[in-house]
């Protein structure tokens, strides 16, 4: 059974630091995904990572795919209080369902 | 280009009562996923139907049931109410059988008392 486990579960920093949040599996995956979710919405897509090794930015957001291709960081930069929200990893199974992490709660206070 | 449609936003129930939820995908899009969210349990896939058909189905009871149409808009049903139930439904779009990537609608929160 293909897992991910994200790490850490809740983060509170302050406004203007950085912070790096994890998704990690024993198992190999063909992508994996980035999602934000705030709350009562439903999660938005912030980017596909396909390429072991791969590295994609969006503005302060840094996404990075291990080489192995059974884990993912995000990187933010200067944080900001429009950063809060629950970042979910999600990937596909063998079944090309998706399976997700159960999320890091993110917290930026001004 | 408008995005996934759900409604309602938020319904209240009473317990043995029974529910229907509907989802609108994005124009162009066949395939249609449910998952219940719940603060203890994350995101839990329900199931995808792809051309009317449900192609894959999670580990829920067959309280949980739905359907897709012609015009691959989807609904699901969730008969005799437990406060269990009571979650944020989510419906994501995507082009193909399957999900590499999933586009949400805004959600149904369920609330059965």
């Amino acid at each position: 059974t293909q897992l991910l486990e994200q790490s850490p579960q809740f983060l509170s920093i302050q406004e203007g630091e950085n912070l790096t949040v994890y998704c990690n599996s024993s198992s190999v995956f063909s992508s994996l995904q980035w999602y934000r979710q705030e709350p009562g919405e439903g999660p938005v897509l912030l980017v596909t990572v396909v390429t072991g090794g791969e590295v994609k930015k969006l503005k302060r957001l840094t996404f990075q795919f291990g080489d192995a291709r059974k884990d993912s960081s995000l990187h933010i930069t200067a944080a900001q209080p429009g950063d809060t929200g629950l970042y979910l990893c999600a990937g596909p199974d063998s079944n090309y369902q998706l399976i997700w992490g159960a999320g890091t709660k993110l917290i930026i206070k001004p | 280009k408008a995005g996934v449609t759900q409604t309602p936003r938020y319904l209240i129930k009473t317990r043995g009562q029974q529910v229907t939820l509907s989802c609108s995908p994005i124009s162009g899009h066949r395939s249609v996923s449910w998952y219940q969210q719940t603060p203890g349990q994350g995101l839990q896939f329900l199931f995808e139907y792809f051309s009317e058909t449900q192609r894959n189905k999670g580990n829920f009871p067959g309280r949980f049931s739905g359907r897709q149409f012609s015009n691959s808009r989807s609904e699901m049903n969730v008969s005799t109410l437990e406060l269990g139930d009571s979650a944020l439904y989510l419906c994501a779009s995507s082009r193909t059988a399957g999900v590499t990537e999933a586009f949400f609608g805004q959600g149904t929160r369920l609330t059965v008392v």
